[in-house]
């Protein structure tokens, strides 16, 4: 079974703080998403990522960034963070065509 | 660009009987995927189904099964049986189907619908 496992399931963090969320897959897929999770809107990409040290924006990429050193591992990162990215927080991988993996979401609550 | 719409946002249904939610998207590709996702209380999104739009056949998956209608851009997902661990947000997504090429697996969510299965 693939395995997408984020660092935290909540957070909490103050206004202005830098916010590192981590996102590790062990089933070597080249792509990997980071989501944002809000009451009637869905599911938002913010950053995609489809090989190492390369990302491309998603449709919601201000205030954020993401970082991929190694395969496994794609990082999103609040610059500094502010009361409207409060948030449910989704990281997945995908191989195309077979859907995409999920995480388990990190609430993030900015004070 | 592709746009999913889910227009129920919640439903409910007995436990035992079946339940039909309904998803429409808009795009002009002629290659893509389709997908249905559970999300219950614990936060795991679990791919419930998928369907691959050159095949004609709807997908099922035991008590799960799709009404794809192409020409309408038109995705239902029919839950027959319901159980109470149905209880969940349930999401329709969009793929373009582009081996190799730009759409890196990328998926489009609908807004979701709030699916309660009462005992």
């Amino acid at each position: 079974d693939v395995k997408v496992t984020q660092s935290s399931r909540y957070l909490v963090k103050r206004t202005g703080e830098k916010v590192f969320l981590e996102c590790v897959q062990d089933m070597d897929h080249e792509n990997m998403f980071w989501y944002r999770q809000d009451p009637g809107l869905g599911l938002r990409l913010i950053y995609f990522s489809y090989d190492v040290k390369m990302k491309e924006k998603g449709d919601i990429p201000e205030g954020y960034s993401v970082s991929r050193e190694k395969k496994e591992r794609f990082s999103l990162i609040l610059e500094s963070a502010s009361t409207n990215q409060t948030s449910m927080y989704l990281c997945a991988s995908s191989f195309w065509g077979l859907g995409a993996f999920f995480g388990q979401g990190t609430r993030l609550t900015v004070v | 660009a592709q746009t999913v719409t889910q227009s129920q946002p919640e439903m409910s249904v007995q436990e035992a009987e079946t339940v039909t939610l309904s998803c429409t998207y808009d795009t002009s590709e002629n290659n893509y995927y389709l997908f249905w996702y559970k999300q219950p209380p614990s936060r795991q999104m679990i791919l419930v189904i998928r369907q691959e739009a050159y095949k004609q056949q709807n997908a099922t998956e035991n008590r799960f099964s799709v009404n794809f209608q192409k020409a309408a851009k038109s995705f239902s997902l029919k839950i027959s049986d319901s159980q109470l661990g149905d209880t969940a947000m349930y999401f329709c997504a969009f793929m373009i189907s582009n081996a190799g090429g730009t759409s890196y697996g990328k998926l489009t969510f609908g807004q979701g619908t709030i699916l309660t299965v009462h005992p």
